[in-house]
């Protein structure tokens, strides 16, 4: 159950896209659909951004996007807006039938 | 309106116990997949144990399995963690969530505030 792995941290301007990858292997992101963003503002529960590679939630803004090739999984944020500052966890189903989180991307908006 | 409120939380020394709960509303409780995620201070987001939904599998984060316990009381929409032998490293805020429509496979889409375990001497 190793954790997957993501950047750090990433920035962008106001406007700009962003991209945050998540690279996994073929026990987990490979072999499944099942991949899942999450946002977490300072003090606050994860968010729910993105399940199943890229579906959106209800009440998701379209300017968040989700992909998938191969072992990694994308996030794409669109027209990056102040309120996207915050932190983003990816995650994957595994073949042990557990969930894998990444280690946390710092999304900085400039 | 769906909601989870998890309590039990608190200092414990190392090799002690807690129960943690987490009360959930809103939602057909007994047929949904739901885990538990913890976070230590500063650090990312840590899957820690699963119940697969009606079929009720139970599935642990290696860091945890032997230690820590997942349960529910479909009668009362409450779902715990007895979590036995602490170790400093399982200081963490504790978030119970459940999954999109109840599905184990899809992503966690309501989460309860958090419920912190100080494990120390």
């Amino acid at each position: 159950q190793s954790a997957l792995t993501q950047p750090a941290s990433v920035s962008g301007s106001p406007g700009q896209s962003i991209t945050i990858s998540c690279t996994g292997t073929s026990s987990d992101i490979g072999s499944y659909n099942y991949v899942s963003w999450y946002q977490q503002h300072p003090g606050k529960a994860p968010k729910l951004m993105i399940y199943d590679v890229s579906n959106r939630p209800s009440g998701v803004s379209n300017r968040f996007s989700g992909s998938k090739s191969g072992n990694t999984a994308s996030l794409t944020i669109s027209g990056l807006q102040a309120e996207d500052e915050a932190d983003y966890y990816c995650s994957s189903y595994t073949s042990s039938g557990s969930w894998v989180f990444g280690g946390g991307t710092e999304v900085t908006v400039l | 309106e769906v909601q989870l409120l998890e309590s039990g939380g608190g200092l414990v020394q190392p090799g002690g116990s807690l129960r943690l709960s987490c009360a959930a509303s809103g939602f057909t409780f007994s047929t949904y997949a739901m885990s538990w995620v913890r976070q230590a201070p500063g650090k990312g987001l840590e899957w820690v144990s699963a119940f697969t939904g009606s079929g009720s599998s139970t599935y642990y984060a290696d860091s945890v399995k032997g230690r820590f316990t997942i349960s529910r009381d479909k009668s009362k929409d409450t779902l715990y963690l007895q979590v036995n032998s602490l170790r400093a490293e399982d200081t963490a805020v504790y978030y119970c969530a459940s999954f999109v429509s109840g599905y184990y496979y899809y992503g966690m889409d309501v989460w309860g505030q958090g419920t912190t375990v100080t494990v120390s001497s």
